[in-house]
C-alpha cells in the first residue's frame, strides 16, 4: 500500500505570494490532517478534514485554509505569505477506527524569502 | 487533550536498551497513548499504540500501568539509526483522531 506523498517537497516563495500545497493520503483513509514544524514551535496542528468536512482546527491565522476533495486528497493554502511561515509542512492521514494510526506524509520545505 | 512530559534527551549506546517514560496525569478515559520517531527533515513515523498493560510489535514494546498516568517505550537493541527524536502523544480515541498534539519530544542519541 502506497504511503502519503507530499507535492512539492520544496518550494521557495517571495514574502506576500500565496502557496498551495498538497497531499494524498494512503488509500482508504478518509482523515487528513495538516501540521507545521518550525524549529522554535516544533510541531503544531494546522487542521484536520474528514470527508470534506474541517473535524479539527488548530490556532492559526485565516491565512491558513485547507480543503478536502471527494477522493480524500487535501490541499493547503496559505495566503499572503510571511518569513515565519518558512517551516516544514506535513500531511498526515488516519486510519479508521479502532486503530488510529496516523501516517506522516515525507513533508513540504517551505522557504519565505 | 491531555498534555504529555517526557525528558528531553537520552542518551545510550547501541546494543542497549532504552526506555523512554512518559507522564499523562492528565488522561481521559477515551484515551489511547501512541509513540512516534521522527528523523530530521522527515514527518514522524508511527512505533506503537496502546490503551492499557503491555503492547509488542516488531519494533518496541509499551508498557502502561494500571492507573494510565505514565507510559514507557522501550527499544531493545538500540543502534545508531535508532538516534532520534521520539514523542508520546495521547489523543481521544473517537472523533478527534486527526488532531495530535506534538510536545518537545525527547532526543535520543545513540552512540557507538
Amino acid at each position: 500500500k502506497a504511503g502519503v506523498t507530499q507535492t512539492p517537497r520544496y518550494l521557495i516563495k517571495t514574502r506576500g505570494q500565496q502557496v498551495t500545497l498538497s497531499c494524498s493520503p494512503i488509500s482508504g483513509h478518509r482523515s487528513v490532517s495538516w501540521y507545521q514544524q518550525t524549529p522554535g514551535q516544533g510541531l503544531q496542528f494546522l487542521f484536520e478534514y474528514f470527508s470534506e468536512t474541517q473535524r479539527n482546527k488548530g490556532n492559526f491565522p485565516g491565512r491558513f485554509s485547507g480543503r478536502q476533495f471527494s477522493n480524500s486528497r487535501s490541499e493547503m493554502n496559505v495566503s499572503t505569505l510571511e518569513l515565519g511561515d518558512s517551516a516544514l509542512y506535513l500531511c498526515a492521514s488516519t486510519s479508521d477506527p479502532p486503530l488510529y494510526e496516523q501516517y506522516f506524509g515525507p513533508g513540504t520545505r517551505l522557504t519565505v524569502t | 487533550l491531555a498534555k504529555t512530559t517526557q525528558p528531553i534527551s537520552m542518551d545510550s549506546y547501541e546494543g542497549q536498551e532504552v526506555n523512554i517514560t512518559c507522564s499523562h496525569n492528565n488522561i481521559a478515559t477515551n484515551d489511547y497513548i501512541t509513540w512516534y520517531q521522527q528523523f530530521p527533515s522527515q514527518g514522524p513515523r508511527f512505533i506503537i499504540q496502546g490503551y492499557k498493560t503491555k503492547v509488542t510489535n516488531e519494533v518496541a514494546s509499551l508498557f502502561i500501568p494500571a492507573d494510565r498516568k505514565s507510559s514507557t517505550l522501550s527499544l531493545p537493541r538500540v543502534s545508531l539509526s535508532d538516534t532520534a527524536v521520539y514523542y508520546c502523544l495521547v489523543g481521544e480515541g473517537s472523533s478527534n483522531t486527526g488532531k495530535l498534539i506534538f510536545g518537545q519530544g525527547t532526543t535520543l542519541q545513540v552512540k557507538p
